[in-house]
């Protein structure tokens, strides 16, 4: 089974930079993804990492550890629209179909 | 991207009956995905549906409990049966189009037993 951690809530000032960590256990890891969910509406596809390193896009970067078991979301220069969940998942065991962690509300405030 | 429809967006049901949620993409793809989302948790995967084929269900869940259909490759439906106060949830259908096999969602669908 996969074992997948995010805090449950974080709060932030808008114009900041905000990290979200996600830790997780698994075997067979074959990829990290990040999603973004507004209230009321459906998860939208953020970043993906496979490989170890920083992913930039934009305001968001996604950064991955394979041997932590490690990874985090960099949001810069935050907006007041960028108060969501967001959603770490884990394709692992040679599965296609990610399992997703609970996910982190940002609250961000002006 | 794939664009995703689901129907009804939200629904309020009476214990005991069944609902049917609709699902239709804009692209012919190989395998539907069925999560469910209940308040404050994250998505749990019901189904794989796979046209022509049984879907497969994940652990926890029953093809009597979530019948699935999927007569093409632009559509899916999953019944909720017979249900509960529990059911009460968000249900989303995705499809794994994108370059990193990343998934793509529809509105989901809120259903609220009573």
């Amino acid at each position: 089974g996969q074992n997948i951690d995010q805090p449950t809530e974080m709060t932030a000032t808008e114009g900041a930079i905000v990290q979200i960590n996600c830790t997780y256990q698994t075997s067979g890891f074959n990829g990290l993804f990040w999603y973004q969910q507004h209230a009321g509406e459906a998860p939208t596809f953020l970043s993906y990492n496979v490989l170890d390193g920083l992913e930039e896009k934009g305001r968001f970067s996604s950064f991955l550890s394979r041997s932590k078991g490690y990874s985090y979301l960099l949001l810069k220069e935050l907006q007041m629209k960028d108060s969501a969940s967001y959603l770490c998942a884990v394709k692992s065991g040679g599965s296609y179909i990610p399992t997703f962690g609970r996910g982190t509300s940002l609250i961000v405030h002006p | 991207s794939a664009v995703i429809s689901q129907k009804p967006s939200r629904d309020i049901c009476q214990r005991g009956t069944s609902l049917t949620i609709q699902c239709q993409v804009d692209s012919q793809v190989t395998m539907m995905f069925w999560y469910r989302q209940q308040p404050g948790q994250s998505l749990t995967l019901i189904a794989t549906a796979n046209q022509g084929s049984e879907a497969t269900y994940e652990s926890g869940f029953v093809i009597d409990k979530f019948p699935i259909s999927r007569p093409n490759l632009t559509f899916s439906t999953l019944t909720v049966s017979n249900m509960s106060p529990e059911d009460s949830s968000i249900y989303l259908c995705s499809v794994d189009q994108g370059r990193s096999g990343e998934l793509f969602f529809g509105e989901g669908s809120r259903l609220t037993v009573l």
